[in-house]
């Protein structure tokens, strides 16, 4: 089966403008996450979904940050503006049901700078 | 708060030396469920095991093995007989489960392992 599928790899953008990530997850899985991870910092918590609707979000660390789920497939993740701090790697990851009993399986991840 | 401590930032060994990377965690749940991630310098964070809190014996798969000790909050990871390939970040991870019933993973801040020839 496909792993989880993000979308781009790398990202350099300038301080002020808007980028959007995207995840495709394994077909079938429900949940979606994403996690992001500042430089030199442990990976955290952003956000949860299951199918279209936000379970918990209560890693979002501000209102620049825009997560959308349509249909309860792919995500996207819109950062508008960018600020130099939200630099780091965003990994999405997708799991079949909500507790970990049968693991969770990461995407490489989205390397974001903001210059 | 649920948290995990790694307390190694980098790790350097020769190969075919054996290395344990140490992680130790703190939870208010009764039932959780522990992991280990590799992140080679590819990127992606590969799944190498999930034990669930109930279950405290020790698994062995190939060169790795894991050490659940609930005494002590730990879930040590074993490499034996290093190899260059092992060089990667490493993260341990605890699950939490949020107000909303659902679950989230909270991560160390890993530990890096550099195998030289």
């Amino acid at each position: 089966e496909a792993g989880v599928t993000q979308f781009p790899s790398h990202s350099v953008i300038e301080k002020g403008q808007t980028v959007t990530l995207r995840c495709d997850p394994i077909s079938g899985h429900d949940n979606l996450y994403w996690y992001r991870r500042v430089m030199g910092k442990e990976i955290k918590f952003l956000l949860h979904f299951v199918k279209e609707s936000k379970q918990d979000e209560s890693g979002m660390p501000n209102n620049r940050f825009l997560a959308e789920r349509t249909g309860g497939t792919y995500s996207t993740l819109k950062v508008q503006p960018a600020e130099l701090e939200d630099s780091g790697v965003y990994f999405c990851a997708s799991s079949l049901d909500r507790q970990g009993g049968r693991g969770y399986t990461f995407g490489s991840g989205t390397r974001l700078t903001v210059v | 708060a649920q948290k995990v401590t790694q307390a190694q930032t980098e790790i350097s060994v020769v190969e075919k030396e054996d290395v344990t990377l140490d992680c130790v965690y703190e939870t208010r749940d009764t039932t959780y469920y522990l992991f280990w991630y590799k992140q080679p310098p590819s990127g992606e964070l590969v799944f190498l095991i999930r034990r669930n809190s109930f279950d405290e014996q020790n698994e062995i798969s190939g060169r790795y093995s894991w050490n659940f000790q609930k005494s002590t909050s730990s879930f040590n990871f074993t490499i034996t007989a290093s190899q260059v390939v092992d060089s990667a970040v490493y993260f341990c991870a605890l699950s939490e489960t949020t107000q909303g019933g659902s679950e989230k993973l909270v991560f160390g801040k890993g530990t890096k392992l550099t195998v030289n020839p």
